[in-house]
């Protein structure tokens, strides 16, 4: 079973550049995360869909993040523009169902450094 | 305030001898509690789930308890070995569980020295 697939693995930008993380999840799985790691720290969650529904996204700043995942599948999470702070380590994660007693798998991560 | 802490940001102990790692909370009442293991470079992976009705779940080398009432868990390997260096993060759901948003400790980095 293939795991959660994210690309691409590193981005160096400069800052007020837009970038974009792309994240394929389990297949089957519904639930599809989106975290941000900064070094250190534990995961924080950005936001979480159910299928295509975002349904909590009250840690995106959304004036600058956005999210989408058309079809219930892949998912993109953009910044734009990025600022200095916004370089950490961005994380898919997705689960089978919603329940916090389902597994989280992760993928590799997205390191991205804004300059 | 809500917060989650991990005793320490790093533990360092002899191959063969039983590592222990503490997890607490304050201000949640968590449903299910989950360990995850994370080494440099990668995601995180899932290592062992609790609700809070059980006292101790166990998984080969892996033990964990959960006591509501002090607000703790405890993750335990025993006999542990070199290739269980990485850092251990717990997790924790906000309340009733129904949904699948987790709350993460900062982590603790294990050194396990042959």
């Amino acid at each position: 079973e293939a795991g959660v697939v994210q690309s691409p693995r590193y981005k160096i930008i400069e800052k007020k550049q837009p970038v974009a993380f792309w994240c394929n999840p389990i297949s089957g799985h519904n639930t599809l995360y989106w975290y941000l790691q900064n070094l250190g720290q534990g995961p924080e969650l950005l936001i979480r869909y159910e299928n295509e529904e975002a349904v909590d996204d009250s840690q995106l700043p959304k004036d600058r993040f956005s999210a989408e995942r058309l079809k219930g599948v892949d998912s993109t999470l953009k910044i734009q523009p990025a600022e200095l702070g916004d370089s950490a380590v961005y994380l898919c994660a997705s689960s089978k169902g919603q329940g916090a007693y389902n597994e989280q798998f992760f993928g590799p991560g997205t390191r991205l450094t804004v300059l | 305030s809500q917060k989650i802490e991990q005793n320490s940001e790093a533990l360092n102990i002899q191959e063969g001898k039983t590592a222990t790692l503490t997890c607490n909370y304050t201000n949640y009442s968590p449903a299910y509690l989950q360990w995850y293991r994370q080494d440099p470079g990668r995601g995180p992976v899932f290592l062992l789930l609790i609700r809070e009705n059980e006292k101790e779940k166990r998984k080969e080398r892996l033990k964990v308890t959960f006591d509501t009432t002090l607000k703790q868990s405890l993750f335990h390997i025993t006999a542990s070995q070199p290739a269980d260096s990485a850092t251990y993060l717990c997790a924790l759901d906000r309340g009733g569980g129904s949904q699948g948003n987790l709350i993460f400790g900062k982590g603790t980095k294990l050194s396990v020295k042959p």
